[in-house]
């Protein structure tokens, strides 16, 4: 089993809603991620969770809240988004840090439009 | 300031034969380097990695080359198969002080389409 599953595949919301992003992995791994893509762009990181503890956070602002809550659970909370944040997410997972043989597994993503 | 690039937006390959993606990156404390490729509606599919120890890493039809000097790789694909049109997005990470970031740096991809 070498997946990262990732649920709502699809969320449209508008701008004062609340909604969460979840992703989950059973691979063991300990390090999980979060990635925007915008269209014909290469996927840009928003945080590293490491061991369960947030260990970068790219400047992503605070309407975006992520969440680890276990090894296997990695949540992205949204709040109060702006249309340019309609974009895919993407969570990824690797078995440590990724550093020589430590490559991220992605998700298929969710695709996030906001009104 | 773009660490990793990818100078070919897209690259046309008749099937069979051999295809050749270009990377090259600015950064010297790169220290490992990763293929991905990528299918509309799907996350990046991991394909293939190099430490910077190695020069050469082969893993079936997927050859990644590392220049160190150059601060170059490549991928290439023997042989290319339409079912290998796909967005190829090459990436790197750094050790910074005694470990990992963890933080990928991707370049802007490259679209290979392979002809029947």
């Amino acid at each position: 089993d070498t997946e990262v599953t990732q649920t709502p595949k699809h969320l449209v919301m508008g701008m004062t809603n609340k909604k969460s992003l979840k992703c989950e992995q059973h691979m063991g791994h300990r390090a999980m991620y979060w990635y925007k893509q915008k269209a014909k762009k290469p996927p840009e990181l928003m945080f590293v969770y490491s061991y369960e503890k947030l260990s970068i956070n790219e400047s992503v602002p605070s309407r975006f809240s992520p969440e680890c809550p276990n090894s296997s659970l990695l949540n992205l909370h949204l709040h109060a988004l702006q249309p340019e944040d309609s974009a895919l997410y993407l969570c990824a997972s690797s078995q440590l840090l990724t550093g020589a043989g430590q490559p991220q597994h992605f998700g298929d993503g969710t695709r996030l439009s906001i009104l | 300031d773009q660490q990793v690039k990818q100078n070919s937006p897209s690259l046309s390959v008749q099937e069979g034969r051999i295809s050749i993606l270009n990377c090259d990156y600015t950064n010297s404390m790169f220290d490992y380097f990763l293929w991905y490729k990528k299918y509309p509606a799907e996350g990046p599919t991991f394909l293939i990695s190099i430490s910077s120890i190695k020069d050469k890493n082969e893993d079936g039809r997927f050859t990644v080359f590392l220049n160190k000097s150059a601060k170059h790789l490549s991928l290439h694909i023997v042989p290319s198969q339409p079912g290998d049109s796909a967005v190829y997005f090459c990436a790197a990470s750094a050790r910074y002080g005694s470990g990992n970031t963890g933080k990928l740096i991707f370049g802007q991809g490259t679209t290979l389409q392979v002809k029947p």
